[in-house]
């Protein structure tokens, strides 16, 4: 199984409102990330998780919290986004963090922020 | 941080054969990979380097050279399924020992027949 799970697929959602994408793998790998992904660009960094504790936050803003319940799950927590949050927001794991492993993606989710 | 660069778009016909250039500046560099991602879809892997040289698998080729901060991904026997965007990404290993994907923008292939 190389398949990274995701969901929702799609969520629209309100500047008021909490909601939370969820993110899967069970290859067994021990680093899991977070990607937020514009229309027409490449995926940048949000979060890196590392044996389900949090190695790197590249100064996303607190309106955008991560969650490593345990090392197949990875979640993301999300309250007052702006419409300038509106992207495709992709999950990917890795066998580790340190040295250099392919990144499996998942299919992502699509965020629309009214 | 670094620089990763690749040109926007090319355009080539079927059959035909493409080679995308990739250049990077960084300042921890373990790696570099190319993913293809149809629109609308997740990034998937094509081809990893980490020591100089060339990579074949299939289709798809990829070449590295560290010294000259140069990577290159090569397309043969271009078919339509393979109109796509083309992501180089370096991996960089932060002070702290972690590894870091950056990507550079795509390149957008399109194949015509």
């Amino acid at each position: 199984d190389t398949e990274v799970t995701q969901t929702p697929k799609h969520l629209v959602m309100g500047m008021t409102n909490k909601k939370s994408l969820k993110c899967e793998q069970h290859m067994g790998h021990r680093a899991m990330y977070w990607y937020k992904q514009k229309a027409k660009k490449p995926p940048e960094l949000m979060f890196v998780y590392s044996y389900e504790k949090l190695s790197i936050n590249e100064s996303v803003p607190s309106r955008f919290s991560p969650e490593c319940p345990n090392s197949s799950l990875l979640n993301l927590h999300l309250h007052a986004l702006q419409p300038e949050d509106s992207a495709l927001y992709l999950c990917a794991s890795s066998q580790a963090n340190r040295g250099s492993y392919e990144q499996y993606f998942g299919p992502g989710t699509r965020l629309t922020v009214t | 941080g670094q620089n990763i660069d690749q040109p926007t778009e090319m355009t080539a016909t079927e059959g035909a054969i493409v080679q995308i250039n990739c250049t990077y500046q960084t300042s921890g560099f373990n790696g570099l990979f190319w993913y293809q991602q149809h629109a609308g879809e997740a990034p998937t892997f094509l081809s990893y380097n980490v020591l100089d040289g060339l990579e074949e698998k299939g289709r798809f080729s990829s070449f590295l050279s560290r010294s000259k901060g140069y990577s290159y991904l090569l397309l043969k026997e271009l078919q339509m399924k393979d109109s796509a965007s083309y992501l180089c990404a370096v991996n960089e290993v932060t002070t702290d020992s972690w590894g870091k994907l950056q990507f550079g923008a795509g390149t957008q292939v399109v194949v015509t027949p």
